[in-house]
Parts: C-alpha cells; sequence; structure tokens
C-alpha cells in the first residue's frame, strides 16, 4: 500500500526566509509523487510533480521539491518566502503501473509566511 | 476553459437528512474523482467514476454513493446523514484518471457540508 507522511502540522517563517516543507513517502518501486497548494476557500492547485529523471523538480510560484530516494523524501522548497505563499499544502504519491489505484494525499502542511 | 465546478458552494443539513452535491469537471475531461477533506484526516478518497462507470472505491460506508452522466458531470449523494459527515467534499477532474498515473488533477473548490 502507499502512504505519504507530513511530519508538520505547521510550518512559520519569516518573510525574505527559504521556507522547506517535508514529505516522505511508502511505495513499492519508484513513485510519482506531487505537492499541491490549497488556499483559503478554494481547491486544491497543482504545484509540480515528480515522474522520473532530475531529482530537482521546479515548478510554479518559484517552488521546487528534490526527491531523495534513499530517504523516502520529496521535500517542497522556496528560496524565499512570500506573505502570499501561506496556505495549506499537500503532498501526494502514487505507485507507477498500479492500474487504477487513487493518488494518495498526506495530511497537509499549513505554511504561515510572516511580515 | 472553464475550471471544475462544484455546486452548491455551501449545504445544512440535520442529522439523517440525505445530500446530494454535483460536479461538471473541464471540459473533456472523463475522470472525476471525489474526496473528503476533514482538518484531523487531510484528504481521503471516495470514489473515481471514468466514463460513467465506477473506477474505484475507497473506505467509506455504502451510505456514500455516486455517479456519472454521459456528458461526465458527476453526483455524490450521501445518505442518512452523520455528524461525522461535515466535512467539504471535493471533485477532481482529469483526462485519463487512474489510467495515466503521472497526470495532475485539477479541483473544484468544493462544497462545505454541515451536519446538525
Amino acid at each position: 500500500a502507499q502512504s505519504v507522511a507530513q511530519p508538520e502540522d505547521q510550518v512559520n517563517v519569516a518573510e525574505g526566509n527559504p521556507l522547506t516543507v517535508k514529505c516522505t513517502y511508502s511505495v513499492s518501486g519508484n513513485p510519482y509523487l506531487f505537492w499541491y497548494v490549497q488556499y483559503p476557500n478554494r481547491g486544491l492547485q497543482f504545484l509540480l510533480k515528480y515522474i522520473t529523471g532530475d531529482n530537482l523538480v521546479k515548478g510554479s510560484y518559484g517552488f521546487e521539491a528534490e526527491f531523495n530516494k534513499s530517504q523516502t523524501s520529496f521535500h517542497l522548497k522556496k528560496p524565499s518566502a512570500l506573505v502570499s505563499d501561506s496556505a495549506l499544502y499537500f503532498c501526494a504519491v502514487r505507485a507507477p503501473n498500479s492500474g487504477n489505484t487513487p493518488l494518495v494525499f498526506g495530511k497537509g502542511t499549513r505554511l504561515s509566511v510572516i511580515a | 476553459k472553464a475550471g471544475v465546478t462544484q455546486t452548491p458552494r455551501y449545504l445544512i443539513k440535520t442529522r439523517g437528512q440525505q445530500v446530494t452535491l454535483s460536479c461538471s469537471p473541464i471540459s473533456g475531461h472523463r475522470s472525476v474523482s471525489w474526496y473528503q477533506q476533514t482538518p484531523g484526516q487531510g484528504l481521503q478518497f471516495l470514489f473515481e467514476y471514468f466514463s460513467e462507470t465506477q473506477r474505484n472505491k475507497g473506505n467509506f460506508p455504502g451510505r456514500f454513493s455516486g455517479r456519472q452522466f454521459s456528458n461526465s458531470r458527476s453526483e455524490m449523494n450521501v445518505s442518512t446523514l452523520e455528524l461525522g459527515d461535515s466535512a467539504l467534499y471535493l471533485c477532481a477532474s482529469s483526462s485519463l484518471g487512474g489510467a495515466a498515473t503521472n497526470e495532475k488533477l485539477f479541483f473544484g473548490s468544493g462544497t462545505q457540508l454541515s451536519v446538525l
């Protein structure tokens, strides 16, 4: 079975500082990994995904994530946080060649960027 | 291109009632998935429909059901509502859904259901 863990419920960072939102996964084989963001009163929006290739994936709004197979992690990062980055972030995983199994989401990490 | 549309935006019901939620996917998308979002549990998968067929189902009781129409619009029904059903219900669409495991999902803004 595939699963994903986001160990921090809340991350606080000062505007202009780098930010990291952590994600670890458990899946058989090489995973497909995703990050989504949810702004208040909105649905989830796709940020980036790792399928194969370069371990550093660049996505929307200046975000990037690094796939680390040995640590089974896929942490989301941004060099300089903005107040507008404050939102709920979800990591998700799916095993390749897994038929119709759905995307499995973590419980989310709330990011607060303080001016 | 219009995004995923969910109606209604808010619903207030009492225990024992039933409710129907609607989702219109992005034009051309044939897969519609439903998720329940609660603060403690995050997003939990309910079911996925593709070309009017339920292709996958999560671990929810039979009170939760859904269907998809020929135009890919989907409805979700919850019967005999319980207090614990209070949640944000999200619908997501994609072109091929589970058959293309690296596809991203496009989410609607959700229906906030409150059960009193």
